[in-house]
């Protein structure tokens, strides 16, 4: 099964309007990480938020915003604003214990959305 | 500080080689994961050091392992190079572990021909 859904592949829209990226997880721990990385088109993957999963504050920072909800097991990733240099693959990655490794822990990657933002 | 460092950045190979890639963390970072991304598969985690030891792995074939040095630098070797093996390989550090926040390097695209 898979842990991280993003169920949209591609999404496109034109400069200035919102867009609002999902990502539902899966997991049988009770303590978890999210978290949203940018990809662009150089290759690199950058950061952009941790939460934990008592943490269900919204969390907004310039035009990104955040929606963690843990009764629908999503975490919701908004742009607000648009702008062409937000044009990248966003993933969504999860951490939790892997009980097979003895319970350390790995990142696992949703496969990623593709968004472009036309002028 | 100095972000995740990864050499090299290109490789192109033939079927049957060998490679080795390096990945030098972030200073004080003593976790280092590495992953493989493709079109089809996507990101996949492949193993995670932490102190010179390796902590987890990933579903990959043996042909596949890595070490970490006494200064948290890390290489993986793959072995007998297949074509699925072309990919863009990431190196993450973390303070300690996944639970901490992963900084990734520009990985290494690996081309197999």
């Amino acid at each position: 099964a898979q842990k991280v859904t993003q169920a949209q592949t591609e999404i496109s829209v034109v400069e200035k309007e919102d867009v609002t990226l999902d990502c539902v997880y899966e997991t049988r721990d009770t303590t978890y990480y999210l978290f949203w990385y940018k990809q662009p088109p150089s290759g690199e993957l950058v950061f952009l938020i941790r939460r934990n999963s008592f943490d269900e504050q919204n969390e907004i920072s310039g035009r990104y915003s955040w929606n963690f909800q843990k009764s629908t097991s999503s975490f919701n990733f908004t742009i607000t604003a648009s702008q062409v240099v937000d044009s990248a693959v966003y993933f969504c990655a999860l951490s939790e214990r892997d009980f097979t490794q003895g319970g350390s822990e790995k990142l696992v990657f949703g496969k990623g959305t593709k968004l472009t933002v036309n002028p | 500080k100095a972000g995740v460092t990864q050499t090299p950045r290109y490789l192109i190979k033939t079927r049957g080689q060998q490679v080795t890639l390096s990945c030098s963390p972030i200073s004080g970072h003593r976790s280092v994961s590495w992953y493989q991304q493709t079109p089809g598969q996507g990101l996949q985690f492949l193993f995670e050091y932490f102190s010179e030891t390796q902590r987890n792995k990933g579903n990959f074939p043996g042909r596949f392992s890595g070490r970490q040095f006494s200064n948290s630098r890390s290489e993986m070797n793959v072995s007998t190079l297949e074509l699925g093996d072309s990919a863009l390989y990431l190196c993450a550090s973390s303070l300690v572990g996944a639970r901490e926040t992963q900084y990734f390097g520009p990985g290494t695209r690996l081309l197999v021909l």
